[in-house]
């Protein structure tokens, strides 16, 4: 069964520290992967995605990275602020997969202190 | 423009109900989904839609109908809800890559 893993489940650093969310995927044979963010009681902002042909995606303090063969992806935060507390998901498409359908995992939930 | 929308954003249900959520989108995407997300969990797939006129089932179809009634709109159907559908309700449509969420309708089945 194709899966999406993260951990650790949550993570709470202080201000202006640079931090990783890890996320582990099953079948190396993927379209794409995502990085979303979610607040309490909202919806999904997407942060970056990560076309199956690159290696990583930056956006701001951003950046996110893709090893296929190994199965992980990474989500660098850099100089965290409180403003970053959220919870981060990461969903996989495979190629195998019906009309690009995701697969998540259940999130890392971040705490920024100040 | 709008992007994903959904109705309504609350809802509670009494064991046995029917209900619809209703998602919309303003992006000309032809596919579009349906995701519950319980606590602690990430989201799930009900149902989904390639195209206009095309339906099928995800991870978790057991006690939904979906309806796609034009390329705009994708709808979810409760027939005879239980107190296990408790849950926040995402829908969902993609471009050639990206999916994008609305909102969110929260489900509380009593």
């Amino acid at each position: 069964k194709q899966e999406v893993t993260q951990i650790p489940a949550a993570l709470s650093v202080p201000e202006g520290e640079n931090l990783v969310l890890n996320c582990s995927f099953t079948d190396s044979a993927i379209y794409n992967l995502q990085w979303f963010r979610q607040d309490p009681g909202k919806g999904l902002t997407s942060l970056l995605l990560i076309q199956s042909s690159q290696r990583e995606q930056t956006s701001g303090r951003l950046n996110a990275s893709l090893d296929k063969s190994s199965g992980r992806s990474t989500l660098y935060i850099a100089a965290s602020q409180p403003g970053d507390s959220a919870t981060y998901l990461c969903a996989v498409s495979w190629i195998s997969g019906s009309a690009r359908q995701l697969t998540f995992g259940s999130g890392t939930q971040l705490t920024v202190l100040p | 423009n709008a992007g994903v929308t959904q109705t309504p954003k609350f809802q509670v249900l009494k064991t046995g109900q029917s209900m619809t959520l209703q998602c919309a989108q303003d992006m000309n995407h032809n596919s579009m989904y349906w995701y519950r997300q319980d606590p602690g969990m990430g989201l799930r797939l009900i149902y989904y839609s390639a195209s206009e006129g095309t339906t099928d089932k995800g991870e978790v179809p057991n006690g939904y109908n979906v309806s796609r009634l034009n390329k705009r709109e994708f709808s979810l159907r409760l027939e005879s809800a239980a107190p296990s559908q408790t849950s926040v309700y995402f829908c969902a449509s993609r471009d050639g890559y990206e999916q994008y969420f609305g909102p969110g309708t929260r489900l509380t089945v009593t």
